[in-house]
């Protein structure tokens, strides 16, 4: 079945310093979408990218999503204490039999030292 | 605009009883479904409903059932609870189905503990 691959597992780092997180699908994705996780919280919706080679910002975060569908990452510039948390990808199959089916990587947690 | 609630938010049962989790969708929401968040772990798909039929499902036995009520509520059934079946429980809502669907609303979840 449909493996989504995120890493790394953990991060850390100093407030200010930049952070990235890459996500790699066993096959061809329709779209993928990114949530974060606070300790103790549950999913937010973060983007959904739907494109081949798409690339989106919100403010200090930019999402690629890769040109054979198959891989996406998530770059935040200058880290600040209100990132920390887990970030999660969570990818689309591209066939008709995916229906509500959200693979979710492995997650990568963020923590940022003031 | 009310968000995803589901209840109760913590629960803790026996080997072997039977559980039963709510979730209210998000108001204008159409679309249910349930993952399975185990400690350091990503959800994992169980199933999603959509106009009260079940149409997707992820790796999970038989005694993983659910239903959808009209008013797009749900609820999430497991028997025989094995101690593995310990996980936060999500319910997440949205507007269409399939590829169409946008992000989803994931509510609080029910912290399930087997002892």
């Amino acid at each position: 079945g449909q493996q989504v691959m995120q890493i790394p597992q953990y991060q850390h780092v100093q407030e200010g310093e930049d952070f990235t997180t890459y996500c790699n699908s066993s096959t061809t994705l329709s779209n993928i979408q990114w949530y974060k996780q606070r300790p103790g919280g549950h999913p937010v919706f973060l983007i959904q990218l739907v494109k081949s080679g798409e690339v989106k910002k919100q403010k200090r975060l930019t999402f690629q999503f890769g040109e054979a569908k198959k891989n996406s990452s998530l770059h935040i510039t200058a880290t600040q204490t209100t990132d920390v948390g887990t970030y999660f990808c969570a990818g689309r199959g591209a066939g008709g039999t995916s229906y509500g089916k959200l693979t979710f990587g492995q997650g990568t947690i963020l923590t940022v030292h003031p | 605009e009310t968000g995803v609630t589901q209840s109760p938010t913590h629960l803790i049962k026996t080997r072997g009883q039977q559980v039963t989790l709510r979730c209210s969708s998000q108001s204008g929401h159409n679309t249910v479904s349930w993952y399975q968040q185990a400690l350091g772990q990503g959800p994992q798909f169980i199933f999603q409903y959509y106009r009260e039929e079940e149409n997707g499902r992820g790796n999970f036995p038989p005694r993983f059932s659910g239903l959808q009520f009209p008013n797009y509520s749900s609820e999430l059934n497991v028997n025989a609870l094995e101690l593995d079946d310990s996980a936060l429980y999500l319910c997440a809502s949205s507007l269409g189905q399939g590829q169409s669907v946008l992000g989803y609303t994931f509510g609080s979840g029910t912290r399930l503990t087997v002892v």
